[in-house]
């Protein structure tokens, strides 16, 4: 099957910093990724859209100056959360869909767990 | 927002024993699909249902798909205790890719 890669697993930070996640799809072109969250022992929440090339569409209630959102290639898409704080503690999940794969399938990453002191 | 609720929430089971799970969904779909996750990693998919399919197996699992109840369930038969793990299901009501997962049975098979 495909991989989606992402980067780094875990990361650790201190409140008021900006952290970086980074989405790669390995063995296609990504059209489509979409974010995800993930708190303890609960479902996943999506965050954001992202389409190669535009501006991410993002789900209500969450804040796109809060969770910048890029995907400048058809492999990669960064989420970067800004201003980190404690409750934006989180596992943050990436999935991808896009050429040559089969509609509704999507492939996710393996998840980027962000802790903020 | 979540539109998927499934039950039991926890499902605890001996090795050798079926698993069945249940999800229901809020909105019409144009597929369900039920991934697993292990604690602390990524998802993986499982099997994909398409509206206009009732039934579809894939090795130990089944999956039924009940439109006009707007529900699903997924059986896991001989379970193993590498099962173990949290399963979701997820709606795509627009076959762009757009999930929205439901709240997940935690499932422990036993050895």
């Amino acid at each position: 099957g495909a991989v989606v890669s992402q980067h780094p697993s875990r990361v650790i930070c201190k409140s008021g910093t900006s952290v970086k996640i980074e989405c790669r799809s390995l063995d296609f072109q990504a059209t489509t990724m979409f974010w995800y969250r993930q708190f303890p022992k609960q479902s996943l929440m999506l965050m954001a859209t992202s389409n190669e090339g535009s501006k991410a569409t993002y789900e209500q209630g969450v804040e796109k100056d809060k969770f910048l959102i890029n995907h400048a290639s058809l492999t990669l898409s960064t989420l970067t959360v800004t201003s980190a704080h404690p409750e934006d503690s989180s596992f943050y999940i990436c999935s991808a869909s896009g050429l040559g794969r089969n509609t509704g399938e999507l492939f996710f990453g393996e998840g980027s767990r962000l802790t903020v002191l | 927002s979540q539109q998927g609720e499934e039950d039991p929430q926890a499902l605890s089971i001996q090795e050798g024993e079926n698993a069945t799970m249940n999800c229901s969904y809020k909105t019409s779909i144009n597929n369900l699909q039920w991934y697993r996750q292990n604690s602390g990693r990524g998802l993986v998919h499982l099997i994909l249902i398409r509206s206009n399919e009732r039934e579809k197996h894939s090795g130990r699992l089944r999956v039924t798909l009940d439109t006009s109840k707007k529900s699903s369930s997924l059986l896991i038969t001989a379970s193993r205790a590498a099962d173990t793990a949290s399963y979701f299901c997820a709606t795509d009501a627009g076959n762009t890719g757009k999930l929205i997962f439901g709240q997940g049975t935690t499932l422990q098979v036993k050895p």
